[in-house]
């Protein structure tokens, strides 16, 4: 049973405009979300995270939404780049007293942005 | 944030061998960490290395199967025993020093004929 599903396996956006990624969850106990770029060839590169107790972080052109009571969470890149064509992942994080819990993974949303 | 490298970034390998991928960090961590993206599939947790003592591992990963060592705070391995084509995979190591994130190395690509 999958704790975390990102439904749209890839998305193409035109250069400048806005890019949206969707995350949705079952777990409440999640703590904190991150999202994570991978670049093929490469491992996953840290993006931005959002504690379970916000709604908004933001970070240059990249803003995490959170909404607990929808158990949704979205990245945001405005203006979007060419650069950041990647596949994207979101990956919730349970923090079990303190030590560094596990992260789940999405299975990926690919980003394609057009020049 | 650490620079992290694996050894060997990919190989092909004959099924009932053996393999051992190695992951070098610059610097001392807290944390290592063993995952597998098996082809289409999101990551995938296999065990915690720990430090001294044996790997802590997820619901569906052994020992046997997966011996993990880290002798040291910078350096750990992973070992995919007795390989058939369904361990076909990308294996990435994963460190964090007390942070939330975790970063990640680049991978070692193992292809199982």
């Amino acid at each position: 049973d999958q704790q975390v599903k990102q439904n749209s396996p890839s998305l193409s956006v035109q250069e400048g405009r806005i890019s949206i990624l969707n995350c949705d969850y079952t777990n409440s106990m999640f703590d904190y979300f991150l999202w994570y770029k991978k670049y093929p060839a490469e491992g996953p590169t840290f993006l931005i995270s959002i504690s379970s107790i916000k709604d908004k972080n933001e970070d240059g052109r990249f803003t995490v939404f959170l909404n607990k009571s929808a158990k949704h969470l979205s990245l945001h890149i405005v203006p979007s780049q060419p650069g950041d064509s990647a596949v994207y992942f979101c990956a919730p994080l349970m923090n079990y007293g303190g030590s560094q819990g596990n992260l789940i993974f999405g299975k990926g949303t690919k980003l394609s942005v057009k020049p | 944030s650490a620079v992290i490298s694996q050894k060997p970034s990919r190989d092909i390998c004959q099924r009932g061998t053996s393999l051992t991928i190695q992951c070098q960090v610059d610097s001392q961590v807290t944390m290592m960490f063993w995952y597998r993206q098996q082809p289409g599939q999101s990551l995938t947790l296999i065990a915690t290395a720990n430090q001294g003592s044996e790997a802590t591992y997820e619901s569906g990963f052994v020992i046997d199967k997966f011996p993990i060592s880290r002798p040291n705070l910078t350096f750990s391995t992973l070992t995919v025993s007795n390989m058939s084509p369904e361990d076909s995979s990308i294996y990435l190591c994963s460190v964090t020093s007390g942070a939330i994130e975790q970063y990640f190395g680049p991978g070692t690509r193992l292809t199982v004929t």
